[in-house]
């Protein structure tokens, strides 16, 4: 089985710009949720997506968004972006996400996004 | 949100028991401790996973007291391979299900 893909691998914009990262969670996962992690900082939960609906948020400006399409796949996109926005991209995808007390989360490899 | 707190960083040496202890006090009656390792520039891996007493699998054991307000990831004759950020999750139901802590920096010395 093919493991959670995340495209790009590398990004490199610059302020103001706008981003969109990809994710592909394994095969009959339904639950992708996005995380930011900064140098030396754990990871920030951004968002959760389960059958196209966002279901949970962290506390990210509304510059973050993401969305998630009928075959599980998902999308975040940053807009205008800042210096404070380069870090590495991580998505997790699980069967069924928080509905579910015992679910282990499967993570890519993530997009490293450098802001210049 | 159910918090949990551990160690920050850790050292230790190739051929050694390490135990690092997470504490989850506020844990809730269904919920689940997992344990997850991640590599610098990679994504967090599922090592461990438990409810209550023990678990065991290849890589490592899991200890949880009969309160279950705390874990410990038990990692037997570490390498210098081990060398990583250990995450513990409280995986309940809801967004705390997906909230990690801050994460123990284990670094293993030869």
């Amino acid at each position: 089985k093919a493991g959670v893909t995340q495209t790009p691998r590398y990004l490199i914009k610059t302020r103001g710009q706008q981003v969109t990262l990809s994710c592909s969670p394994i095969s009959g996962h339904r639950s992708v949720s996005w995380y930011q992690q900064t140098p030396g900082q754990g990871l920030q939960f951004l968002f959760e997506y389960f059958s196209e609906t966002q279901r949970n948020k962290g506390n990210f400006p509304g510059r973050f968004s993401g969305r998630q399409f009928s075959n599980s796949r998902s999308e975040m996109n940053v807009s205008t972006l800042e210096l404070g926005d380069s870090a590495l991209y991580l998505c997790a995808s699980s069967y069924i996400g928080q509905g579910s007390t015992n679910e282990k989360l499967f993570f890519g490899s993530g997009t490293q996004l450098s802001v210049l | 949100l159910a918090k949990t707190t551990q160690p920050i960083s850790m050292d230790s040496y190739e051929g050694q028991e390490v135990n690092i202890t997470c504490s989850h006090n506020n844990i809730a009656t269904n919920d689940y401790i997992t344990w997850y390792q991640q590599f610098p520039s990679q994504g967090p891996r599922f090592i461990i996973q438990g409810y209550k007493t023990k678990v065991t699998n290849e890589v490592a054991s899991l200890f949880i007291p009969a309160d279950r307000k705390s874990s410990t990831l038990s990692l037997p004759r570490v390498s210098l391979s081990d060398t990583a950020v250990y995450y513990c999750l409280v995986s309940g139901t809801g967004r705390r299900a997906l909230t990690f802590g801050s994460g123990t920096r284990l670094q293993v010395q030869p």
